[in-house]
């Protein structure tokens, strides 16, 4: 079956790191995704890893992949304020319409 | 335009009514799909299109709901006898291809009153 699952809250303080972990189910699964969503506002495609993958970086943002497990995580280093938003992880399912599960997202509050 | 846009922004409907939701995917880009975001959850699938074919609509809820996209570009997303269950946002996201990342539009919220 295909589910995603995050948890629903995380708080950091300003500088620090912060890690966002989502599981998925479907083995199948070609690309995963992190999108940020701020209230009001569409969503924003941060990152993706294709699932032959351990690791990505981009910048301020890691993404790590383990597949075994199907556990899928996005670290935000030196969080800023700006980061405040929910985030969503998303599974790219190789069902030929490569529709996007997505999970319940995690609500990241950012502390000065 | 240089993102996916769709209109209307908000939509305030009776219940029963009939509704029609605007998506004008990014130039060139092939694949258009719909989701639906109901409060405190994330986007669930409702249809795909490649080109103007509906390649797969098996996240539509019920026969109420249609979707068109008659010329592989703008796409309508249709609902009839509106219910107070169909409030949510509608989003709306295209790509290059099926198997390329989807780009979303900022959504249409739609309120059943």
């Amino acid at each position: 079956g295909e589910d995603v699952e995050q948890s629903l809250f995380l708080s950091v303080r300003e500088g620090d790191s912060s890690v966002i972990n989502c599981t998925y189910t479907d083995s199948s699964s070609t690309y995963l995704y992190w999108y940020k969503q701020e209230p009001g506002a569409g969503l924003q495609l941060l990152t993706y890893i294709f699932s032959n993958m351990d690791m990505k970086q981009d910048q301020r943002l890691t993404v790590l992949l383990n597949k075994k497990d199907k556990h899928l995580s996005l670290r935000i280093a030196d969080t800023q304020t700006g980061d405040s938003a929910i985030y969503f992880c998303a599974e790219s399912v190789l069902s030929g319409t490569y529709k996007y599960i997505f999970g319940t997202g995690t609500r990241l509050k950012v502390l000065a | 335009g240089a993102g996916v846009s769709q209109t209307p922004s908000n939509k305030v409907t009776e219940k029963g009514k009939y509704v029609e939701l605007r998506c004008d995917p990014i130039s060139g880009h092939t694949a258009l799909y719909w989701y639906r975001q109901s409060l405190g959850q994330g986007p669930e699938f409702l249809i795909y299109f490649q080109g103007t074919g509906a390649a797969d609509d098996s996240g539509l809820p019920n026969d109420r709901f249609f979707a068109v996209r008659p010329e592989g570009s703008v796409s309508t997303l249709k609902i009839q006898r509106t219910e107070r269950g169909d409030s949510a946002v509608y989003l709306c996201a295209s790509s290059r291809g099926h198997s390329y990342e989807q780009y979303f539009g900022p959504g249409t919220r739609l309120t059943v009153t």
